[in-house]
Order: structure tokens, then sequence, then C-alpha cells
């Protein structure tokens, strides 16, 4: 399966500490991108990085790619009680169609 | 608001019964999605819609039977399920199938079967 993976499964932070979580997939990919979904709604796309590229920002949002070790990183820094969700993260392996992980449920206590 | 919009939120249905999910997409794009989220587990692709022509089909039961009747509209009518078939299945849309598509994603309509 081309699905990313994510780990850690959980992770639980206070507010103002960072949070990684970590996609390993395995076969080649045009881009990769990290979605965010709030307990019981719908996700929502944060951040997408193509495979030519090495890091990007948004925000308080870091996004790396490694393509040789087939693998990205999502950083949060400075968290806050509102980034508390699932943080999922999807390759696209065949223009445009995107597998999903089960993703890294991200707990920010005040 | 995402801009995609799916009724009903909450479904209650017994194993012999006949329901639809509705999907609407008020972004202009061109293809159409069905995904199904059980827990622990990964978002399962169902279905996808490119112009209304479905393009994907990732071996889903026929008790699950999709229709497209425009690119702004998307159905899943619902048939003799099961138990396991209980989760959330969202509903998303997207430009279409090109390098860089982002997918927008409803709320989702949580089913239950009984």
């Amino acid at each position: 399966s081309q699905q990313g993976e994510e780990d850690p499964q959980a992770l639980s932070i206070q507010e103002g500490e960072n949070a990684t979580m970590n996609c390993s997939y395995k076969t080649s990919i045009n881009n990769l991108q990290w979605y965010r979904q709030n307990s019981g709604r719908g996700l929502v796309h944060l951040i997408l990085i193509r495979s030519n590229e090495r890091e990007k920002h948004s925000g308080r949002l870091r996004v790396t790619l490694d393509t040789s070790k087939k693998s990205s990183s999502l950083l949060i820094t400075a968290s806050r009680a509102a980034d508390t969700a699932s943080y999922f993260c999807a390759t696209d392996y065949s223009w445009g169609k995107l597998q999903f992980g089960a993703g890294t449920q991200v707990v920010v206590t005040p | 608001e995402t801009g995609v919009t799916q009724t009903p939120r909450h479904l209650v249905m017994g194993m012999t019964n006949k329901k639809s999910l509705k999907c609407e997409q008020h972004l202009g794009h061109n293809a159409m999605y069905w995904y199904k989220q059980s827990a622990k587990k990964p978002l399962e692709l169902m279905f996808v819609y490119n112009f209304k022509e479905q393009t994907e089909n990732n071996s889903v039961p026929s008790r699950f039977s999709p229709e497209c009747p425009n690119s702004s509209h998307l159905f899943l009518h619902l048939h003799t399920l099961q138990p396991e078939d209980s989760a959330l299945y969202l509903c998303a849309s997207s430009q279409g199938a090109t390098d860089g598509n982002t997918i927008y994603f409803g709320e989702g309509s949580w089913l239950t079967v009984v």
C-alpha cells in the first residue's frame, strides 16, 4: 500500500511546547500533504510540499520532506490548546490521488 | 465552512433499509470523492468522479452505490448494509486529478447500522 504512516499515534504536550510528528511512505510521490481533523469533523488542508522541495513553512507549521528516506515531518511550534486535533499525512502518488495515513492524535493541555 | 456540504450529519439505519447520503460543493471543482473513516484506521478512498465520470472504485461492495448527476452533487446510496459499515463518510472535492491536488472535505455523515 502507498499510504503514509504517521508516528507517533498519539502525542500529549503542554501549551507553548513544540509538537513533532512523522510520516513514512513506501513508493515515489508527486507531493505530500498534511491535513488536520478536529474531533468528528472533516479534514482541513494545512500544507503541501512537492517532491523537489525539502522544507516548507506556513505560520507556526514547518514541514520537511526527505525523499531518500521516504519520510516527512510536521512541526507545530508554540502549540496552543486550539491545536488539539488529529493530523494526517497524505501522499499524492498518481496525479491527485491521495492516500491517507491513520493519523497522529495531538492533545495540547493549557 | 469549506464549501462542501454533507447531509444528513447523522444517520441510523437498519440492515434492510435503503438510504442516501448527499454532498454538494460550491467551489466550482471538477472532481468529487467519497471516503470512509473508521476508528483507528486510515481514511479509505471509496469512489472518485471527474467531470461526472467515475474514475475510481476501490473494490467497494455493491451495497454502496454512488451517483454523480453533475459536477456539484454527489450521492452515496446505501442498501442492505452491515454493522461493520458504521463509520464517518466524508465527501470531498478538488479541482481535479492534477499535480498539487488539494482536497476540500465536508463535515461528514456519521452512519450507524443497527
